[in-house]
């Protein structure tokens, strides 16, 4: 069973500070990661899609890296805002066929202080 | 519509009361997919439709939740006899057929159990 495992569950930076977000998991045979916000009640807003054959991603201030082969992808933010602060969770999906739930870790709650 | 709308934004049942969620997908999008987050953790998976057809219902907590999407388009998960703890956010999301594609995620469904 797919686990996945977001290191430190809880970061606080001032503003203007770059940071790194982790994101770890068991089973390395997926096809795509996802970097998701949350912000307090409410939904998901996709950041960035790693494909499994990609190594990165980039949008604005963001990049996501992933190495598949030992199971990890870090969210890279730089300049941090205190726009930033919000829940960041990490979600690989099943390479099982017919399947594409995704399996989400437990996130990591970013406070960027002003 | 331009996303992935979820009704109602909150519901408050009282222990043993049925509830019915629904969720309507951005148009053309053949996955649909439930999952459950409880406080302070990430989703989980609950179930899967390809067009009207639930492929996967593995994740469904008991046989009090039910899930359908008739004509392949707007979902409605129900939960019979509601239980306090079912009290979580409900989130509905849909995607592209693909593997390769992203999850687009609605507002959710917090729902509370007294």
């Amino acid at each position: 069973k797919q686990e996945v495992t977001q290191i430190p569950a809880a970061l606080s930076v001032p503003e203007g500070e770059n940071l790194v977000l982790n994101c770890s998991f068991t089973d390395s045979a997926i096809y795509n990661l996802q970097w998701f916000r949350q912000d307090p009640g409410k939904g998901l807003t996709s950041l960035l899609l790693i494909q499994s054959s990609q190594r990165e991603q980039t949008s604005g201030r963001l990049n996501a890296s992933l190495d598949k082969s030992s199971g990890r992808s870090t969210l890279y933010i730089a300049a941090s805002q205190p726009g930033d602060s919000a829940t960041y969770l990490c979600a690989v999906d099943g390479a099982g066929a017919g399947s594409y739930q995704l399996t989400f870790g437990k996130g990591t709650k970013l406070s960027v202080i002003p | 519509g331009a996303g992935v709308s979820q009704s109602p934004r909150y519901k408050v049942a009282k222990r043993g009361q049925d509830v019915a969620l629904r969720c309507d997908p951005i148009s053309g999008h053949v996955s649909l997919f439930w999952y459950q987050q409880a406080l302070g953790q990430g989703p989980e998976f609950l179930t899967y439709f390809q067009n009207e057809a639930q492929l996967d219902k593995s994740g469904l907590p008991s046989d009090r939740f039910f899930a359908e999407r008739p004509e392949g388009s707007v979902s409605t998960l129900k939960i019979q006899r509601t239980q306090q703890e079912d009290s979580a956010v409900y989130l509905c999301a849909s995607s592209t057929r693909t593997a390769n594609t992203e999850a687009f995620f609605g507002q959710g469904t917090r729902l509370t159990v007294v």
